[in-house]
């Protein structure tokens, strides 16, 4: 079944710290995509990365990074020298392509919660 | 760029009460969606449509309707409000039905059904 675990439910640290948020998955499929998409106060979801399941590289987008590893299930989250305006909701998500290729399936994990206080 | 217009932004209802949420994208995007989000459940999909005139369920369709005439619109109904039909909407569409592809969501609705 397809599942995707963020067990960091509410996080908070103080501005400038580093903070890693978890996401862990379920599938059985070899083919998959995980995105990450960000929810700020204001409410609408924005994305963030996408990465195949056959692309394991890690990804450096300024002050973010993500690091995947097929090994663990695992497309971890990295903000460095995190700021205020870093705090949102983050949600992993899945996706597997459905037989036929006429749609598929994407789940979201439940989302964490990242405060950066001043 | 517009992107995904989504309207009303807040609404009250009263249980039994019907009324459609309404969703636009200027993208000429293929694929659409419809997804609540409810405190510790994260998103779930309601319904989608792959084009004009196909739509089809998603993990929590009951008590929605969708339709989707045009390629630009895909309003989410609600036939006969209820309590638990309390939560935030979003609507989400991306460039094509493929699984690889990014979603570009609207702002939300805050539905509340008393």
């Amino acid at each position: 079944a397809q599942k995707v675990t963020q067990a960091q439910t509410e996080i908070s640290v103080v501005e400038k710290e580093d903070v890693t948020l978890d996401c862990v998955y379920e599938t059985r499929d070899t083919t998959y995509y995980l995105f990450w998409y960000k929810q700020p106060p204001s409410g609408e979801l924005v994305f963030l990365i996408r990465r195949n399941s056959f692309d394991e590289q890690n990804e450096i987008s300024g002050r973010y990074s993500w690091n995947f590893q097929k090994s663990t299930s695992s497309f971890n989250f990295t903000i460095t020298a995190s700021q205020v305006v870093d705090s949102a909701v983050y949600f992993c998500a899945l996706s597997e392509e459905r037989s036929g290729g006429s749609n598929y399936k994407l789940t979201f994990g439940k989302g964490t919660l990242l405060t950066v206080n001043p | 760029n517009a992107g995904v217009t989504q309207t009303p932004k807040f609404q009250v209802l009263k249980t039994g009460q019907s009324m459609t949420l309404q969703c636009a994208q200027d993208m000429n995007h293929e694929y659409m969606s419809w997804y609540r989000q409810d405190p510790g459940m994260g998103l779930r999909l309601i319904h989608y449509s792959v084009g004009a005139g196909i739509t089809d369920q998603g993990e929590v369709p009951n008590g929605y309707n969708v339709s989707r005439s045009t390629t630009e619109d895909f309003p989410l109904r609600l036939l006969s409000a209820a309590p638990s039909q309390t939560s935030v909407y979003f609507c989400a569409s991306s460039y094509s039905k493929a699984y690889n592809e990014k979603l570009f969501f609207g702002s939300g609705t805050q539905l509340s059904v008393l």
